[in-house]
């Protein structure tokens, strides 16, 4: 069974800081992984998936099969990024079936 | 563009009342999913739609949630009778292969249920 675990529920950096938020996998095979933002009161929102290796608003991720991780990180925290993330994992060959984790609040303070 | 639209986005009801969600996907967007979220969770899909047809339904509650997709457009999620437990965010996301980021899931403001 697919399963995505954000150990934390809530973290707390100093604006300008670096960021890691965590992300664990548990999947028999090459799955495809996500980052989904949350911002208040919109909706949420793909932030980047590993396949594009994209950087997006700073964020970078990427996927160690041998430790079957996912860690969002950005160098320099900004306020704006105060928002509720969730990793998620799908089978290869599309987006379609997102197994979701409990999120990680993360809150940027000045 | 308008994006997902679900409705209502609030909703308050004694338990064992029927209630339904209505969502409008996507203009174009084939696949449609019904996510259910409870607090402090995250979203939990209950069906997936392709056109018309549910492919994926395997975590329904079908006892007591059913949902159609009549002419593969919107979508309405109904919960018969409800119960307590069933308190919680209901989210409509849809997606398109043909889209410049294929199967990216758009999601809805959703709907908050809760249940008295």
């Amino acid at each position: 069974a697919q399963r995505v675990t954000q150990p934390e529920k809530l973290l707390s950096v100093f604006k300008g800081a670096p960021v890691e938020l965590k992300c664990n996998y548990s999947y028999s095979g090459s799955p495809e992984l996500f980052w989904y933002v949350q911002y208040s009161r919109q909706r949420l929102q793909l932030l980047l998936r590993h396949i594009s290796r994209e950087s997006i608003k700073g964020f970078t991720a990427d996927l160690n099969k041998g430790e079957t991780s996912f860690h969002l990180k950005k160098p320099f925290a900004q306020e704006e990024d105060s928002a509720m993330y969730y990793c998620a994992l799908s089978p290869p060959g599309g987006g379609n079936k997102l197994t979701f984790g409990t999120g990680t609040q993360l809150k940027v303070e000045l | 563009e308008a994006g997902v639209v679900q409705s209502p986005r609030y909703k308050i009801i004694e338990k064992k009342q029927p209630v339904a969600f209505w969502c409008n996907p996507i203009s174009g967007h084939n696949t449609l999913y019904w996510y259910l979220q409870n607090l402090g969770q995250g979203p939990e899909l209950l069906i997936r739609y392709e056109n018309e047809e549910a492919v994926d339904d395997s975590q329904l509650p079908k006892d007591r949630f059913s949902a159609e997709r009549l002419k593969g457009v919107d979508s309405t999620l109904k919960i018969q009778p409800a119960e307590l437990g069933d308190s919680a965010v209901y989210l409509c996301a849809s997606s398109s292969r043909t889209s410049g980021r294929a199967n990216e899931q758009f999601f809805g403001p959703g709907t908050r249920l809760t249940v008295l």
